[in-house]
């Protein structure tokens, strides 16, 4: 059965970079599916951040598009986050997934100063 | 982005009563392959949303037959046809047809 963990900072100051990864135990990423990152503000709905197939190229949401960037390391059998320019708007429990049957337990990002 | 909205945003219901939740998408879900990617994802409080049903009405694995989904083109519904105490949570309809993925707002059920 697969299985994901998030890891990161749980603070980043406001214009700094986010970097997240995502471990997955129990399956190959380079067997297929796609794998994502998607985002919940605190009470808020879900957001679909972008998703990369373990040899193709990432799709990114437009409205993130000049500050992500999403990617994989076969080798670490992990995929990770990168997001830029952070600012309050930004806070949220960052989730991966394998698109779209398996999510991570989620990682709470508050961006702070 | 194709907008995803649901009705009704919350619902209370008896145990042993049955639910229904509907979806309705901006554009055709019906992709270009011949299938319409939409699924039903559950949000428990405290956990990540987890996969109920894909490509409208198929179960994920786990997945009780007591959860049903329908619809087509733009029009969807989740049925539950008899809501129990562990049902509770976030139900939220996705698509996965275009980019980006977007999310209908979250019906919240809980129970009477």
């Amino acid at each position: 059965q697969v299985q994901l963990q998030e890891s990161g900072p749980g603070l980043v100051k406001p214009s700094e970079t986010l970097s997240l990864t995502c471990s997955v135990s129990g399956y190959s990423i380079s067997s297929g599916y796609r794998w994502g990152w998607i985002r919940q503000p605190p009470g808020m709905g879900l957001e679909w951040i972008g998703s990369i197939f373990y040899s193709g190229s990432p799709f990114y949401n437009p409205s993130l598009m000049s500050r992500v960037t999403i990617s994989v390391d076969t080798s670490k059998n992990q995929f990770s986050l990168r997001l830029t320019s952070m600012t309050a708007a930004d806070t949220a429990v960052y989730y991966c997934a394998r698109w779209p049957d398996s999510w991570g337990p989620g990682s709470l990002v508050t961006v702070s100063s | 982005d194709i907008v995803m909205t649901q009705t009704p945003l919350s619902l209370s219901v008896t145990p042993g009563q049955p639910a229904s939740i509907s979806c309705k998408s901006s554009q055709s879900l019906l992709h270009s392959d011949g299938k319409t990617y939409l699924y039903w994802l559950l949000q428990k409080p405290g956990q990540p949303p987890q996969l109920l049903i894909y490509e409208v009405s198929t179960r994920f694995s786990g997945v009780p037959d007591r959860f049903s989904g329908s619809g087509s083109g733009t029009d969807f519904t989740l049925k539950i046809s008899r809501v129990e105490a562990e049902d509770v949570g976030v139900y939220y309809c996705m698509q996965s047809t275009q980019l980006p993925r977007t999310f209908g707002p979250g019906t919240k059920v809980d129970i009477k």
